[in-house]
Order: structure tokens, then C-alpha cells, then sequence
């Protein structure tokens, strides 16, 4: 079985200061991908970002960075100068490879202060 | 291309009501899947599809039917309506090129009474 843990509920920020979500991951799949979205207050479920269990290497992209540790099963998000438009929703999510199932966490909804 | 579109946007049912929630893709996706999302439960698997007359239950499947007799649609039964079942009901494609990567459709906001 799967399961994605984000143990934070809620964050709030001031806009400008950078936010991490944390995501911690169980499973017995040897080869999985792990994802991001975002859920603005529109609905609409919005992909960020995708991370095989292949391949560690952390990557930046824009104002997104991602941290991956398969050693402590961990898929940490970060939002570098947040902006009031990155106010939402954000799932982390699992599959294995070749799986089309996702495991969705509960959830971390950030609020962004102007 | 449409992507993934869900009819209706909003539904309110009485208790033991049936209905049908309409999902339909063009992007000739092979896996099509329904979840529900729940307050502080994230997003649940109901149904899935890996194919036109190959479905399989999901994690929260009690409730509800699903069949796939095209490549395009893949529509949720709910039999008899439950408060159990207020939810927002959401629909995804994927297809192996993607790498995995669920396309979602605007989502059903359903309240049943």
C-alpha cells in the first residue's frame, strides 16, 4: 500500500518570504514517480512538477525547488519570494512506474499575506 | 483540444437519488480515473480505466459504477445518492507518453440531501 503524509495543514506567510512543504512517503514499489500540485481557490487542479524515484537531483525551476531524498522518503516543495497568487492548495502525490494510480496527501493550504 | 471535461459543475441530490457525472477526454488517453476530494482527506481513488471495457475499483470504490465503452468517455454512477457522498468528484486522463501525469478536469461539486 501507498500513503502520502503532509503533516502540515495550514501555512501563512508574508508575501516575499519562501515556504516549504513538506511530503513524506510510504511504499513498496522500487521505482515510482512523486508529484506536486497546486489548487488555487478557483478549483482546478494545477501540475507543478513530477520527480522519478530514479533520480535524486534536486532542480529549481523559476520560483519552485524541490528536495528529494529517497533515504528518508521525503518530497519537500518550496516556494522561493512568494507572491499572493501561490495562495492555495498544494497535494504531493505517488505512483509507481508503471502504475497510473495516484496517492494523494491531504493537502497543505498556504496563504500568502500581501 | 477540450482536454478533460466533466458535466455537470455543481449538482444537489436527494438522499436515494440516482445520477450519472459525465467525463469525457480527447487527447485519446489511454487511463481514465475518478476520484473524490474530501476535506482534509486530499484525493481518493473511486474507479479507474486502462481501456475501452477494462475498469477496476479504486480505494473508495462502495457506491459507485463505472463503465468504458469508448476511449473518450468514462462516466460515474451513483445508484443510490448519500450524504456520505457529498463530495467534489474529479476525473483524470493519463497516457504512458505523459510520464504519468494526471490531466484533470474542472471538477462536479456534489451535496446530497
Amino acid at each position: 500500500a501507498q500513503k502520502v503524509t503532509q503533516a502540515q495543514t495550514e501555512i501563512s506567510v508574508v508575501e516575499k518570504e519562501d515556504v516549504t512543504l513538506d511530503c513524506v512517503y510510504e511504499t513498496r514499489d522500487t521505482t515510482y514517480y512523486l508529484f506536486w500540485y497546486k489548487q488555487p481557490p478557483s478549483g482546478e487542479l494545477v501540475f507543478l512538477i513530477r520527480r522519478n524515484s530514479f533520480d535524486e537531483q534536486n532542480e529549481i525551476s523559476g520560483r519552485y525547488s524541490w528536495n528529494f531524498q529517497k533515504s528518508t522518503s521525503s518530497f519537500n516543495f518550496t516556494i522561493t519570494a512568494s507572491q499572493v497568487v501561490d495562495s492555495a492548495v498544494y497535494f504531493c502525490a505517488l505512483s509507481g512506474l508503471n502504475d497510473y494510480k495516484l496517492s494523494f496527501g491531504a493537502g497543505t493550504t498556504v496563504t500568502v499575506r500581501a | 483540444n477540450a482536454g478533460v471535461t466533466q458535466t455537470p459543475k455543481f449538482q444537489v441530490l436527494k438522499t436515494g437519488q440516482s445520477m450519472t457525472l459525465q467525463c469525457a477526454q480527447d487527447m485519446n488517453h489511454e487511463y481514465m480515473s475518478w476520484y473524490r476530494q474530501d476535506p482534509g482527506m486530499g484525493l481518493r481513488l473511486i474507479h479507474y480505466s486502462v481501456g475501452a471495457g477494462i475498469t477496476d475499483q479504486g480505494e473508495v470504490p462502495n457506491g459507485y459504477n463505472v463503465s468504458r465503452s469508448t476511449t473518450e468517455d468514462f462516466p460515474l454512477r451513483l445508484l443510490s445518492a448519500a450524504p456520505s457522498q457529498t463530495s467534489v468528484y474529479f476525473c483524470a486522463s493519463t497516457k504512458r507518453t505523459t510520464l504519468n501525469e494526471q490531466f484533470f478536469g474542472p471538477g462536479t461539486r456534489l451535496t446530497v440531501l
